[in-house]
């Protein structure tokens, strides 16, 4: 059964540092999605993306922060300089051509991102 | 602003027992709802999902939620929990069609005691 994969696991880095969380989305995919969960709050909706573009992108997503398609079949977080309240749980998501009426998101494993 | 409110961040119920996660969301327009599961680490499962059609919604592993507008409430249940149903539940909700944005309740970890 195919599924969205995440890479690395866990990663740690130093606070100023860029990062860059990289997914995997489900091959015949078009929209792609990332969330992001602080320890013990909510799952947080980041950015959509479709068609090489944003879509929609939540107060959270500043100018930290950026997505890419770079090829095919990766899709990339990147934060620029991070900081120690970046540190959480980062989701991908991806959900075929036509989101339609409450279309399924399909979410890897996730990335847990620390920052010291 | 939309919300979602899962009551009862941990549940405890014992095996063969009924499951009950409750969830209710804020919105001026019926929504789209949906249930997750995480199992430990992994990512998010789609349980079942509610988009205006019938208001009973059947879902894997046994799984059933009902919308009741009246109540802007979506809980899940199940009849009788497993072991395996140990897990985290997300509620979320899209707000249209319109949007792939999901809102998320804080989730509600189950517990299934033998």
């Amino acid at each position: 059964e195919p599924e969205v994969t995440q890479t690395p696991s866990h990663q740690v880095t130093q606070m100023g540092q860029e990062v860059i969380l990289r997914c995997v989305p489900i091959s015949n995919h078009l929209y792609f999605y990332w969330y992001r969960q602080i320890l013990g709050q909510k799952v947080e909706f980041l950015v959509s993306f479709y068609n090489n573009e944003i879509s929609e992108k939540s107060e959270i997503f500043d100018d930290q922060f950026s997505v890419e398609r770079p090829d095919g079949s990766n899709f990339t977080l990147k934060i620029r300089s991070t900081k120690l309240e970046d540190s959480a749980m980062y989701f991908c998501a991806s959900s075929p051509l036509t989101i339609g009426a409450g279309g399924e998101q399909f979410f890897g494993p996730g990335t847990r991102l620390t920052v010291l | 602003a939309q919300s979602v409110t899962q009551l009862g961040s941990h549940v405890s119920v014992s095996e063969g027992a009924l499951v009950l996660l409750r969830c209710n969301y804020s919105s001026s327009v019926p929504p789209y709802l949906f249930w997750y599961v995480q199992y430990p680490n992994q990512g998010l499962q789609l349980l079942l999902k509610y988009t205006s059609a019938a208001t009973l919604v059947k879902g894997i592993n046994g799984f059933e939620a009902e919308f009741k507008k009246s109540e802007t409430s979506f809980h899940l249940t199940k009849p009788s929990a497993h072991m395996s149903d140990a897990a985290e539940y997300f509620c979320a909700v899209k707000l249209s069609s319109n949007t792939g944005k999901l809102i998320f309740g804080q989730g509600t970890t189950l517990q299934v005691k033998p």
